[in-house]
């Protein structure tokens, strides 16, 4: 069965600092993982994934995430935070089976102080 | 490109009544939509998944007598919640994937509220 696991319910960074949320997947097969974030009352928007080549995966609004195989993990992060990255932060797989389904983390609040 | 959009944004009701959502891909074809509901602070829960022109499939647990899903075309999907009752407020989120997506991705709409009364 597919699964991710955000351990951190809240992450708090002061602005300009460097952030990571992380993520561990469990997957049957290649994993194809992503990354989204939503703000208040909305839907979610798409930050960047991970589906072959590179480790390193660049994405939208500075973001990157480092795919991991031997530690299974998918780790956001971004080398200076913004207050306009606070915001809830959800890392996705998707089955390996039925390509469309995808399973979601719990999620992670992203709290960026002035 | 690769929008969804979702109507309404927001619904008010009262218990008993019957509220449908719709989602909308704008600018692709959306082969297969997915509905969610999303409780405060909390995950998104997949709710079912529906392929245009065939019925939907819901995730265990779901009632699907309760939450009608309807896909007649490639742009358009309906949720109807029926006979509406407070338990049924949460935010409903749906999502679309299509040939656009290769298959790897899936876009959002804003969300739906729902406050039943």
């Amino acid at each position: 069965a597919q699964s991710v696991a955000q351990p951190e319910d809240q992450v708090k960074v002061a602005e300009g600092n460097p952030l990571t949320v992380k993520c561990t997947y469990s997957v049957s097969g290649n994993p194809y993982l992503f990354w989204y974030v939503q703000y208040p009352n909305r839907g979610l928007q798409f930050l960047l994934k991970y589906i072959t080549g590179d480790n390193l995966v660049k994405g939208s609004y500075g973001f990157e995430a480092e795919f991991n195989k031997s530690q299974t993990s998918f780790h956001l992060k971004k080398p200076s935070a913004l207050v306009s990255d606070s915001a809830l932060y959800f890392c996705a797989v998707r089955d390996g089976g039925n390509f469309n389904k995808f399973y979601f983390g719990s999620g992670t609040k992203l709290n960026v102080k002035p | 490109g690769a929008v969804v959009s979702q109507h309404p944004s927001r619904v008010i009701c009262k218990s008993g009544t019957s509220v449908k959502i719709e989602c909308r891909s704008l600018d692709f074809q959306a082969t297969t939509m997915f509905w969610y509901r999303q409780f405060p602070k909390q995950s998104l829960m997949l709710m079912a998944t529906s392929n245009e022109g065939s019925k939907a499939t819901y995730e265990q647990g779901v009632e699907k007598d309760k939450f009608l899903i309807n896909h007649a075309s490639l742009t358009l999907s309906t949720l109807t919640v029926t006979s509406a009752h407070p338990e049924d407020s949460s935010f409903y989120i749906c999502s679309a994937s299509g040939f656009q997506s290769s298959y790897n991705e899936q876009f959002f709409g804003p969300g739906t509220r729902l406050t039943v009364l």
